[in-house]
């Protein structure tokens, strides 16, 4: 089936690591997104892709790196620079960058729980 | 800076009742607005709207946008107790493929 996965659902971490998160897709999609999402936060964009070995920052992007190395695969790293890193992060790809098809909907993984033990 | 605000935050209603969410933004060179339902955990698209004053209509939801006003609402009537969720508003404008969200209402229907 087509989709995006991200892994671990849930995921623990002692303060002073970095950790990092999955988000795999088989949708052929070009751009793909991180979001942290706090309680009455809303979806906050830390990072984007719109196409391999290219990544922005988004509003909330210090203290989190990523990579795309990958057309399929957007990792994101939480790292002991990040104080507060207890939330929910979402990963979403979306059709992505060039001509019309830029007006497509992005489609969202399950998320990852990040606990700070 | 791209900005999206949605009001109310929180709505609490009667099954039945219409409600009326909104979405208010800024973005250079708009492109494209979109609606998503959450419900647990992954957002699931409702809406994509590009021009203004058509509506979208999906069962009881439907939602418009107004570009010169820069403003959009979702409608849901006859509301069920399964259209509890929290709503979100997105857009997306200028060169890239940046999606940014705003801080989403949560809607909660009573029986």
């Amino acid at each position: 089936d087509g989709g995006i996965t991200q892994s671990p659902k849930y995921l623990f971490r002692k303060e002073g690591q970095n950790v990092t998160l999955s988000c795999e897709q088989n949708l052929n999609h070009d751009a793909m997104y991180w979001y942290r999402q706090d309680p009455g936060q809303g979806l906050r964009l830390i990072y984007y892709s719109q196409i391999v070995n290219d990544f922005q920052k988004g509003d909330i992007a210090e203290g989190y790196s990523v990579s795309r190395e990958k057309k399929e695969s957007f990792p994101l790293t939480v790292t002991s620079a990040q104080k507060n890193p207890t939330a929910f992060y979402l990963c979403a790809s979306s059709m992505g960058y060039g001509g019309a098809r830029r007006n497509t909907e992005a489609f969202f993984g399950q998320g990852t729980r990040l606990t700070v033990v | 800076e791209d900005k999206v605000v949605q009001s109310p935050l929180s709505l609490v209603v009667h099954e039945g009742d219409t409600v009326t969410l909104n979405c208010s933004y800024e973005v250079t060179n708009f492109r494209s607005l979109l609606w998503y339902k959450q419900e647990k955990k992954a957002p699931t698209f409702l809406f994509m709207l590009t021009s203004s004053g058509i509506e979208k209509k999906s069962g009881r939801l439907s939602s418009i946008l107004d570009k010169k006003e820069l403003f959009s609402i979702l409608n849901i009537t006859a509301t069920q107790t399964g259209d509890s969720a929290i709503y979100l508003c997105a857009v997306k404008g200028g060169g890239s493929e940046k999606l940014v969200f705003g801080k989403g209402t949560k809607l909660t229907v009573n029986p």
